[in-house]
């Protein structure tokens, strides 16, 4: 069965110092790695989508990076409208939807 | 807007109740699917709907029903409702199955409490 395990559970950052979020995933045949990220009482909101060991896409402050047993969500310079959860999903050529983690708490102080 | 969108927001009720959540998508998205997210946040699938047709029907109690007038629609019906059936419930739709380039766009959740 395909799992995703994120680590830390929770970060807390000073504004500006950077960091990375991991996600640990096992998968029969990976279709796509998806990163998103949630607001408190909204939906999770689309980052990105991974399809290949040493693909990287970037957006902003944010680069999210893949091997074939994890992935980084690297954070640059973070500012405080970066606190979120950042969740990561999987999805395997086996099944026709997404498994998620439990997400990353990322916590931005001024 | 183009969007997910689910009614109600919040939705408070005994248990042993009966209760909808309904959720519509404008996107032109062909599937669709419900999501519960736990006290801990982890988000789990409970169903996923490809042009009205039931494709994932995860382990989840046959309490709860999900119907699919068409393909823009995707509405949950929980019976005798239990107090672990409170949660956050998010809907969610995509171009095509599993993994697409734009990934999931989601509703902004329904939260249950039952009580």
């Amino acid at each position: 069965e395909d799992q995703v395990t994120q680590s830390p559970e929770a970060l807390r950052l000073q504004e500006g110092e950077s960091s990375s979020l991991n996600c640990s995933y096992t998968v029969s045949g990976l279709r796509g790695l998806f990163w998103y990220r949630q607001d408190p009482g909204k939906g999770p909101e689309f980052l990105f989508t991974l399809y290949s060991a040493g693909e990287e896409k970037e957006k902003e402050r944010l680069k999210a990076t893949l091997t074939k047993k994890e992935s980084f969500l690297h954070i640059t310079a973070p500012k405080p409208e970066d606190s979120a959860t950042y969740l990561c999903a999987v999805s395997g050529y086996n099944n026709n939807d997404m498994r998620f983690g439990a997400g990353t708490r990322l916590t931005v102080k001024p | 807007d183009t969007a997910v969108s689910q009614t109600p927001k919040y939705l408070v009720t005994q248990m042993g109740n009966d209760k909808s959540i309904k959720c519509e998508q404008n996107l032109g998205h062909d599937t669709m699917y419900w999501y519960k997210q736990d006290s801990k946040k982890f988000l789990k699938i409970m169903f996923s709907y490809n042009n009205k047709e039931l494709i994932i029907n995860e382990t989840v109690p046959n309490r709860f029903s999900p119907k699919s007038p068409d393909k823009a629609h995707l509405n949950l019906h929980i019976n005798s409702l239990e107090l672990g059936d409170s949660a956050v419930y998010f809907c969610a739709s995509s171009l095509g199955q599993g993994a697409a380039d734009y990934g999931y766009t989601f509703g902004s959740g329904t939260r249950l409490t039952v009580v």
